[in-house]
């Protein structure tokens, strides 16, 4: 099986500056990883995803890295505003397609300082 | 596009009592997904569908069923309600089996 942690429960940034969420994985046959922000009351919104045959992947004011020598991938958010405010998931897939669901991490709640 | 819509958002329930979760999509995806979220914690997989007529059971089936008689819609059933499954139940749904795009969510309450 697979499972996915976030390394912090909790991420407190000040306004403008740049965030970065990490999440680790187990599986080495993990081969497709998503990022999803989930505001208060609301469902998971997909924000960037990347396969295993990639190391970098860049989407408007985010970044995905990774690194699966040590089976970890990051989010980072660039200039973080007010709206950024949300828990951020990390989820990954060992199934080639995700024809049986995504393992999701626990989650980090970003707190962006004024 | 609506996307993934759910229905109710909010319930509560007796011990006992039975509930169907209605989840629809208007995209045509193929794949649809329940998921239920604990406080705190990630989304367990409940069930999943890869077409119309197909289902097979996720990480935490037990206590629920489902059904997929059409391409938009995927109907979560509880037949016995337990204080176990008070939780935010979501529905998702992929056009290939990959990204995964979510409904708002039902916030259920078993007392």
């Amino acid at each position: 099986g697979e499972s996915v942690g976030l390394h912090l429960p909790t991420l407190s940034v000040q306004e403008g500056d740049n965030s970065i969420i990490n999440c680790a994985y187990s599986n080495s046959a993990s081969d497709y990883f998503i990022w999803y922000k989930q505001e208060s009351g609301k469902g998971p919104q997909f924000i960037i995803d990347i396969r295993s045959n990639m190391d970098k992947r860049q989407g408007q004011r985010v970044t995905v890295l990774l690194n699966k020598t040590v089976k970890h991938l990051s989010l980072q958010i660039a200039a973080t505003q007010p709206g950024d405010s949300a828990v951020y998931f990390c989820a990954a897939d060992t199934s080639g397609g995700g024809a049986d669901g995504l393992t999701f991490g626990k989650g980090t709640h970003l707190i962006i300082q004024p | 596009n609506a996307g993934v819509t759910q229905t109710p958002k909010f319930r509560i329930l007796k011990i006992g009592q039975s509930m169907t979760l209605q989840c629809t999509q208007d995209m045509n995806h193929n794949y649809m997904y329940w998921y239920r979220q604990d406080p705190g914690m990630g989304l367990k997989l409940i069930y999943y569908s890869v077409g119309a007529g197909i289902t097979d059971k996720g990480e935490v089936p037990n206590g629920y069923n489902v059904s997929r008689s059409t391409t938009e819609d995927f109907p979560l059933r509880l037949e016995l309600a337990a204080p176990s499954q008070t939780s935010v139940y979501f529905c998702a749904s992929s056009p290939h089996g990959d990204t995964q795009y979510f409904g708002p969510g039902t916030r259920l309450t078993v007392l």
